[in-house]
């Protein structure tokens, strides 16, 4: 089966622009996930669907990070002001009932 | 908070020696443990898993042991292969299904031919 897809692999901006990242996931996985890996540290769930809807998105920054997944499918992931401390590698996941969670290979972001 | 820590940046091995890589967790309500595997530019990967009313679950090479009064959880790798030299990550749910998963750190793997 295709793998979960993400683009852009690399995204270099400066701070205070805004950027956004696009995920595809597995076929028929209802659950998506974004996670923000900043480097040294462990995968952090930013927000958490399942199909279209929201089920977790506590710790989303929402003054100034926004998600969305129309038609339960795709999802973009978007940041508007970055800040330097957004630099990080945002992974997508998705998955099944009772099944692992499938990343991409994620979008590494740098804010100059 | 850090609910889940993994205590060792790194560690170094020899080829055909075990690989012991170690967890704690601080919520008693982690129902799920997993661990994953990522190599440079990748992904994660799931590697294996054990339900909290287990304490041990086996699969080929790798083993993973749960102790639940000590909230400790440990990967062994055995015999380990260079191909294993990788950043592993255990991740806690509080679900049965695994989802919405909290990481740790990770640890940094190099098993040396």
């Amino acid at each position: 089966e295709a793998g979960v897809a993400q683009s852009p692999r690399y995204k270099i901006i400066e701070k205070r622009q805004s950027v956004a990242f696009w995920c595809n996931p597995i076929s028929g996985h209802a659950t998506l996930y974004w996670y923000q890996q900043i480097l040294g540290q462990g995968p952090k769930l930013l927000i958490q669907f399942q199909n279209n809807g929201v089920v977790d998105d506590s710790q989303l920054p929402k003054d100034r990070f926004s998600a969305e997944r129309l038609k339960g499918v795709d999802s973009t992931l978007k940041i508007q002001p970055a800040k330097l401390e957004d630099s990080a590698v945002y992974l997508c996941a998705s998955s099944d009932y009772n099944s692992p969670l499938h990343f991409g290979n994620g979008t590494r972001l740098t804010v100059t | 908070d850090q609910q889940v820590k993994q205590n060792s940046p790194s560690l170094s091995v020899q080829e055909g020696r075990i690989s012991i890589l170690n967890c704690d967790y601080t919520n008693s309500m982690f129902d799920y443990f997993l661990w994953y595997k990522k190599y440079p530019a990748e992904g994660p990967t799931f590697l294996i898993s054990i339900s909290s009313i287990k304490d041990k679950n086996e699969d080929g090479r790798f083993t993973v042991f749960l102790n639940k009064s000590a909230k400790h959880l440990s990967l062994h790798i055995v015999p380990s292969q260079p191909g294993d030299s990788a950043v592993y990550f255990c991740a806690a749910s509080l679900e049965t299904s695994g989802s919405r998963l909290t990481f740790g750190e990770g640890t940094q793997l190099t098993v040396n031919p």
